[in-house]
């Protein structure tokens, strides 16, 4: 079994300050992790995940995490944030394979606001 | 264009009439989950399934039946839904490089 905390709930930051959201998982298996970005009245989308490799990803809109495997942490991290960056945030992990591929875990989300 | 589709987008019930949310996915994959959403608990699995005719249970199955005999569809049954079924929930899709492709919502409410 798996479990995903995200230890902020909420995070306000200014306009162009750096940002960290920060998560921490538990499996008894190797799993794969994926931070995801929900704005206001849509659906998840993708913003990148760590499947094996180099533990420093990049993804979409300026985004990086790294994957720290002796911390079980998988921070995701801005150097400058915009206005529009402000939505929810979601770190989610799975088992990387066997039967129980596809059984996505989630944290409970953080909530990103910029402010002008 | 890959996408998962969901239907309908928002629905207001009552309790104990029968309903189904149809999901569809056009990308061929075999692993389709559905999750519900709530404020402060994140996106909870509610079941999931690896191929046609292979579903399993996720963390809050219980009020809610699912079916796969088609790849492309996996609708989300509730039989008699129930006031604490109220939330917005989400199909999604998932293809082997771990990528999850997730529909726009159906928001639920049961009166």
């Amino acid at each position: 079994a798996q479990s995903v905390t995200q230890l902020d709930s909420q995070v306000p930051v200014f306009e162009e300050a750096p940002v960290e959201l920060r998560c921490n998982y538990s499996s008894s298996v190797s799993v794969y992790l994926f931070w995801y970005v929900q704005y206001p009245n849509q659906g998840l989308q993708l913003l990148l995940k760590y499947l094996s490799g180099s533990t420093l990803v990049k993804g979409i809109n300026g985004f990086e995490a790294e994957f720290n495997k002796s911390q079980t942490s998988f921070h995701l991290r801005k150097p400058s944030v915009h206005i529009s960056d402000t939505a929810e945030y979601f770190c989610a992990v799975t088992p990387l394979g066997g039967t129980s591929y596809g059984k996505l875990t989630f944290g409970q989300g953080t909530i990103l606001t910029v402010h002008p | 264009e890959a996408q998962v589709t969901q239907n309908p987008r928002y629905l207001i019930t009552v309790t104990g009439k029968k309903l189904t949310v149809t999901c569809s996915q056009n990308m061929n994959h075999e692993y389709m989950s559905w999750y519900r959403q709530d404020p402060g608990l994140g996106l909870r699995q509610i079941y999931y399934s690896m191929n046609v005719e292979v579903t399993d249970k996720g963390d809050v199955p219980e009020g809610y039946k699912v079916s796969r005999k088609e790849k492309r569809n996996f609708p989300l049954i509730l039989e008699s839904p129930s006031p604490n079924q109220t939330s917005l929930y989400f199909c999604a899709s998932i293809n082997l490089a771990g990528h999850e492709y997730f529909g726009p919502g159906t928001r639920l409410t049961v009166l």
